[in-house]
């Protein structure tokens, strides 16, 4: 069947303009999970979505970093105002939730570059 | 916090050697360990878990032991071959349930020469 797919696959913008991220997860599945990879490192959480509602957005980095999840389905990530430091793949991961714990299924990432 | 540690990269070795990445974590609670690997090209994918104290995660010909005493799942195999190569991660997740985040270390890009 048909795993996380992200769009787009690159995204080149200038240093102060807004980008959004989409990630379509695997069908019927209820989280779903945006990393940050910067080059070089493990991902990094953002946030996390249980149906509709965000769950934890612990990981967003300050308030130019926003998601939504309107459907419970797909989820787009919105950067405001970026800056170069916001260049990394962003990765999407769902997942089913219950005892004994379910497999987080990743996309294969949006690279952003900030120019 | 929370934090995974992973043995520094890159690693390369012969084919048919015996492999072993470190990894220890420290977390509050119980968590669950996991292995990732992205071969080159892809996307993350799950190698293997263990969710308790002394369980064994394998796949692949992999192995890791959830080891609390020392805090560690190092990831082993007996006999490498070629197409190992890629970057691992080890993970931990602080529940059991599907419902919670991943801190990931760092990766460690291991590869294979015939």
């Amino acid at each position: 069947g048909a795993g996380v797919s992200q769009t787009p696959s690159n995204k080149v913008t200038e240093k102060g303009k807004y980008v959004e991220l989409r990630c379509d997860p695997i069908s019927g599945h209820t989280a779903l999970y945006w990393y940050r990879q910067s080059l070089g490192q493990g991902p990094e959480f953002l946030i996390y979505f249980q149906g509709t509602g965000a769950a934890d957005d612990s990981g967003l980095p300050n308030d130019r970093f926003f998601a939504v999840r309107p459907e419970g389905s797909v989820s787009t990530l919105k950067i405001q105002r970026t800056e170069r430091g916001d260049s990394a793949v962003y990765l999407c991961a769902s997942s089913l939730t219950g005892q004994g714990g379910y497999e987080q299924y990743f996309g294969p990432g949006t690279r952003l570059t900030v120019t | 916090g929370n934090s995974v540690t992973q043995m520094e990269g890159p690693v390369t070795l012969s084919e048919e050697a015996f492999l072993t990445i470190n990894c220890t974590y420290t977390a509050t609670g119980y968590p669950s360990l996991f292995w990732y690997v992205q071969y080159p090209g892809e996307g993350l994918q799950l190698l293997l878990k263990a969710t308790k104290a002394d369980d064994k995660g394998s796949n692949k010909g992999f192995e890791a032991t959830y080891r609390k005493e020392t805090t560690s799942f190092h990831l082993e195999k007996g006999s490498v071959q070629v197409s190992d190569s890629a970057v691992y991660f080890c993970a931990l997740s602080l529940s059991n349930f599907g419902n919670e985040k991943l801190t990931f270390g760092t990766g460690t890009r291991l590869t294979i020469i015939p």
